[in-house]
């Protein structure tokens, strides 16, 4: 069974331009979820899509949105980019462990996103 | 406010000893909690959970253990090898919500 694909693994922007990052989920999950990864804050929770809606939103500016498709595949985008903003992204898809019952998080090798 | 407290950034042991590394959490609606490890250059892999109700799980090397009147878990590794040298990271969860809110991580070092 495939993983967690994001999509590009690396890239390089500069200020103010904006940037799309890719992710499909494991086949048949149908929850994707985005998150920051920087050296001082750790992994942050942007936003949850199900069913191509938005569940969940973290405590981001709006420059950060995202959407999903019929097809579970989703985008994130970031506009007017800013220094602070190099950060790895990860996607992630979920399914539900069955020994504890907790909704356990599949994630991709993320995007490494910097901004010069 | 940092929900999800990992307060040692780094752990050394040596392998075949016992590795145990320590989360603290403020918010009592959590009921789920995780722990992650992560490589270099790849995303977080699901190590272990638990649920509010337990207070341990085991599988295989691994076991969690749940203090709810401390707001505390800690994740056990017996015996330690050396591939098992990573940060991990602790993680919870409300209910059936899917967003987790991840502690910043402690980098576990197994020496040969």
């Amino acid at each position: 069974k495939a993983g967690v694909t994001q999509t590009p693994r690396y890239l390089i922007k500069t200020r103010g331009q904006q940037v799309t990052l890719s992710c499909s989920p494991i086949s048949g999950h149908r929850s994707v979820s985005w998150y920051q990864q920087t050296p001082g804050q750790g992994l942050q929770f942007l936003f949850e899509y199900f069913s191509e809606t938005q569940r969940n939103k973290g405590n981001f500016p709006g420059r950060f949105s995202g959407r999903q498709f019929s097809n579970s595949r989703s985008e994130m985008n970031v506009s007017t980019l800013e220094l602070g903003d190099s950060a790895l992204y990860l996607c992630a898809s979920s399914r539900n462990d069955q020994r504890s019952g907790a909704n356990v998080l599949t994630f991709g090798a993320g995007s490494r996103l910097t901004v010069l | 406010d940092q929900q999800v407290k990992q307060n040692s950034p780094s752990l050394s042991v040596q392998e075949g000893r016992i590795s145990i590394l320590n989360c603290d959490y403020t918010n009592s609606m959590f009921d789920y909690f995780l722990w992650y490890k992560k490589y270099p250059a790849e995303g977080p892999t699901f190590l272990i959970s638990i649920s509010s109700i337990k207070d341990k799980n085991e599988d295989g090397r691994f076991t969690v253990f749940l203090n709810k009147s401390a707001k505390h878990l800690s994740l056990h590794i017996v015996p330690s090898q050396p591939g098992d040298s990573a940060v991990y990271f602790c993680a919870a969860s409300a209910g059936s919500n899917y967003k987790l809110t991840f502690g910043k991580g402690t980098l576990l070092t197994v020496n040969p």
